[in-house]
C-alpha cells in the first residue's frame, strides 16, 4: 500500500485537459512543499516533471503544472498530446527523511 | 551532462545478498548532494529505498532498514547498495538517482530525483 494516494486511471482526448491528485497526511504533503511528479513511459526510467509543488525542471512543457492545497498535490496537464501517455507518479519529502511516492495513474490519451 | 549508470548481477538466489552499484558521470559525487535507490517491482509502482549522502550519511526507508545499507566510493565517483536475506519479493527494476537537498537547523529536507539511471533488472530465483 503506497504512502501517498493517487486514481488509478486518467483519460482524455487530445487538446483537453486532465488533473491527476495525490492525496497524503500532515506527515508528508500536508506540511512540505516538497511535492515532486514524474513522468515514467513504458520500459523507461521516471522523468521528473514538477519539482517544489509547482517549478517545471528545464525542458519540461508548460502543459505541465503543478498545485497542492492541504494533504492534496495535483498534477495538471493541458492540451493533451499523445506523448503525454504515460503513468504519472507523485512524491513527497516525509517525516523520517524518506520520499515515498503515489500508487501511479496511468494516463490514457483517447 | 550529469548521467548515471546501474550494474549489477541480473539474478540473485533467495536468502543471499543483492548489489549494485550506480557509477555517476559529468558530475562530482562529493559535490553536497544525495544520491538515492528507488525500485520497481514488475508491474507495479516505485518505491523509495534510502539515499545517502556524498559524506556517507545515509537514510534508509523503514520498511528496509533491517536488510539495507549504502555506501560511496567518491575515489570511483560511485555509490553502492547491498540488500541482504532477499526474496521473490525483491524481484524489480532499481533505478539510482541524484536528490537535491538542503539541511540547516531546522533539519535535513530531501528535495526530488532530478537526475535518473536507465535502470537494472534484478530477478530473485533459485
Amino acid at each position: 500500500q503506497s504512502a501517498l494516494t493517487q486514481p488509478a486511471s486518467v483519460s482524455g482526448s487530445p487538446g483537453q485537459s486532465i488533473t491527476i491528485s495525490c492525496t497524503g497526511t500532515s506527515r508528508d504533503i500536508g506540511t512540505s512543499n516538497l511535492v515532486s511528479w514524474y513522468q515514467q513511459h513504458p520500459a523507461m526510467a521516471p522523468r521528473l516533471v514538477i519539482s517544489e509543488v509547482y517549478k517545471r525542471p528545464s525542458g519540461i512543457s508548460n502543459r505541465f503544472s503543478g498545485s497542492k492545497s492541504g494533504n492534496t498535490a495535483s498534477l495538471t496537464i493541458s492540451g493533451l498530446q499523445a506523448e503525454d501517455e504515460a503513468d504519472y507518479y507523485c512524491c513527497s519529502f516525509a517525516n523520517g527523511y524518506i520520499l515515498p511516492f503515489g500508487g501511479g495513474t496511468r494516463l490514457t490519451v483517447l | 551532462q550529469v548521467q548515471l549508470q546501474e550494474s549489477g548481477p541480473g539474478l540473485v538466489k533467495p536468502s543471499e545478498t543483492l548489489s549494485l552499484t550506480c557509477a555517476v558521470s559529468g558530475f562530482s559525487i562529493d559535490k553536497g548532494f544525495y544520491w538515492g535507490w528507488i525500485r520497481q517491482p514488475p508491474g507495479k509502482g516505485l518505491e523509495w529505498m534510502g539515499g545517502i549522502h556524498g559524506s556517507g550519511n545515509a537514510h534508509y526507508n523503514p520498511s528496509l532498514k533491517s536488510r539495507l545499507t549504502m555506501s560511496v566510493d567518491t575515489s570511483q565517483n560511485q555509490f553502492s547498495l547491498r540488500l541482504n536475506s532477499v526474496t521473490a519479493a525483491d524481484t524489480a527494476v532499481y533505478f539510482c538517482a541524484r536528490v537535491p537537498h538542503t539541511e540547516d537547523t531546522s533539519g535535513l529536507f530531501l528535495y526530488h530525483m532530478d537526475v535518473w539511471g536507465q535502470g537494472t533488472t534484478v530477478t530473485v530465483s533459485s
